[in-house]
């Protein structure tokens, strides 16, 4: 596809259960980002991945959260044992890294996440 | 500390008017890039306009404006003519350590953001 896609769409899950959401960014965009964004909140950055450098984690909130990127494409945001506090939307965005280029992020639609 | 602030939480503004939603940041680095991005209720997260820290003149996008103050770090929106359309979430984004000619790596940070609600 043209955008960036996110799956599953919805997700109800048990506390306690672990979770993976996927991410296929935009062909060619080298960089990709996961962001959480709680009902009524700002975007709480979670994790970047930029080519084959080591990804910056400094926004994982916890040990249970975790994400790889594999072949510089397709990247799967983990939740381990699952907490209430961990329901909200977490966000994929892309984005083109070349000189002269803004580097604005493109978004997909979003994982809503709801732990019971 | 943030290093986005927008300190408005909601706006109402009537339509066909102008609004300026504000933006505040914080950093040391001298390269940086600033971004809007508005959010319908819908959710999906809609790029507006980008304003580089060496870039001289005030970006503006059709009916985007951004008023850059680089001394007060700050980084308005201007929004003329407000639509119904207009209402939804915006929120300012920096990402610092840009190169000075392009080269765009490095995560964005966001504000809280401002509910921006037009009045017919």
């Amino acid at each position: 596809g043209a955008g960036v896609s996110q799956s599953p769409s919805n997700k109800v899950t048990e506390k306690g259960k672990d979770v993976e959401l996927r991410c296929d960014p935009i062909s060619g965009h080298t960089a990709l980002y996961w962001y959480r964004q709680s009902l009524g909140q700002g975007l709480e950055f979670l994790i970047y991945f930029q080519g084959n450098s080591a990804p910056d984690k400094s926004g994982l909130p916890s040990d249970r959260f975790s994400a790889e990127r594999t072949g510089g494409s397709v990247s799967t945001l983990t939740i381990q044992r699952t907490q209430q506090e961990d329901s909200a939307v977490y966000l994929c965005a892309s984005s083109l890294q070349l000189a002269g280029a803004t580097g604005e992020l493109f978004f997909g639609e979003g994982s809503r996440l709801t732990v019971l | 500390a943030q290093k986005i602030t927008q300190t408005q939480p909601g706006m109402f503004v009537q339509e066909k008017e102008a609004v300026t939603l504000d933006c505040t940041y914080d950093t040391s680095d001298q390269s940086y890039g600033l971004f809007w991005y508005k959010q319908p209720s819908s959710g999906e997260m809609i790029f507006l306009i980008y304003q580089g820290s060496y870039d001289e003149q005030n970006a503006t996008e059709g009916r985007y404006s951004l008023n850059f103050q680089k001394a007060r770090k700050s980084a308005n929106l201007v929004i003329s003519a407000s639509q119904l359309g207009d209402s939804a979430m915006y929120f300012c984004a920096m990402r610092e350590g840009i190169f000075r000619y392009g080269g765009s790596q490095g995560n964005l940070i966001f504000g809280k953001g401002t509910k921006l609600s037009v009045k017919p």
